[in-house]
């Protein structure tokens, strides 16, 4: 089966600009996760999505990150206006649902943003 | 708050030596364990994983880790690495709720 997708791979941006990252998970997928991974530091979980939903969202810096999963399939990530602190792999991850009954993640490769 | 520590930041044994990685997590409810592992240019995936039952769990390429409920413990072992072992190791937990927590990892390197 094809594995998540995301792009672009790698980004580089100017502090205070905009930027989007764009994952496709595992078709059949419901569950839909964002992770941002510091150099030297674990996956953090910025929001999960179940089907269209917002299942947790409590890491995720409103003020400036934005997330959405219109259809319950694809998913954008969006970072207005970026700072340097936000230089990471963001990662995507999906599986087949979340809560009581749980499943392994299946992550994507990952996009490494670098802000200037 | 949730959260797990790995007590090994980098790791680095000769090939045939064992293999054991420490991860404790914090939380008060029910918890599913994982480990993931990240191979040199690939993504992460799933090594193995406790939800229920046996707490001696095996995973794939001669990995194992047990839980120990009482000390809230979830080490991964490996009774004898190879160079191909050469990886960074994520310890990671689930609640019922769904939310995930991952550790910041271990690198182990495993020199031929």
């Amino acid at each position: 089966e094809a594995g998540v997708a995301q792009s672009p791979r790698y980004k580089i941006i100017e502090k205070r600009q905009s930027v989007a990252f764009w994952c496709n998970p595992i078709s059949g997928h419901a569950t839909l996760y964002w992770y941002q991974q510091i150099l030297g530091q674990g996956p953090k979980l910025l929001i999960q999505f179940q089907n269209n939903g917002v299942v947790d969202d409590s890491q995720l810096p409103k003020d400036r990150f934005s997330a959405e999963r219109l259809k319950g399939v694809d998913s954008t990530l969006k970072i207005q206006p970026a700072k340097l602190e936000d230089s990471a792999v963001y990662l995507c991850a999906s599986s087949l649902g979340s809560g009581v009954v749980t499943y392994e993640q299946y992550f994507g490769p990952g996009t490494r943003l670098t802000v200037t | 708050a949730q959260s797990v520590s790995q007590h090994n930041h980098h790791v680095i044994l000769s090939e045939a030596a064992s293999l054991e990685l420490g991860c404790n997590y914090s939380y008060g409810g029910t918890v599913n364990l994982f480990w993931y592992v990240q191979y040199p240019g690939q993504h992460l995936q799933l090594l193995l994983k406790y939800f229920s039952g046996d707490p001696l769990v095996k995973g794939i390429k001669g990995f194992e880790a047990e839980f120990i409920k009482s000390k809230f413990s979830f080490n991964l072992r490996k009774p004898s690495v190879q160079w191909s072992d050469t990886a960074e190791y994520f310890c990671a937990f689930n609640t019922n709720a769904g939310k995930s927590t991952f550790g910041d990892g271990t690198t182990l390197t495993v020199k031929p």
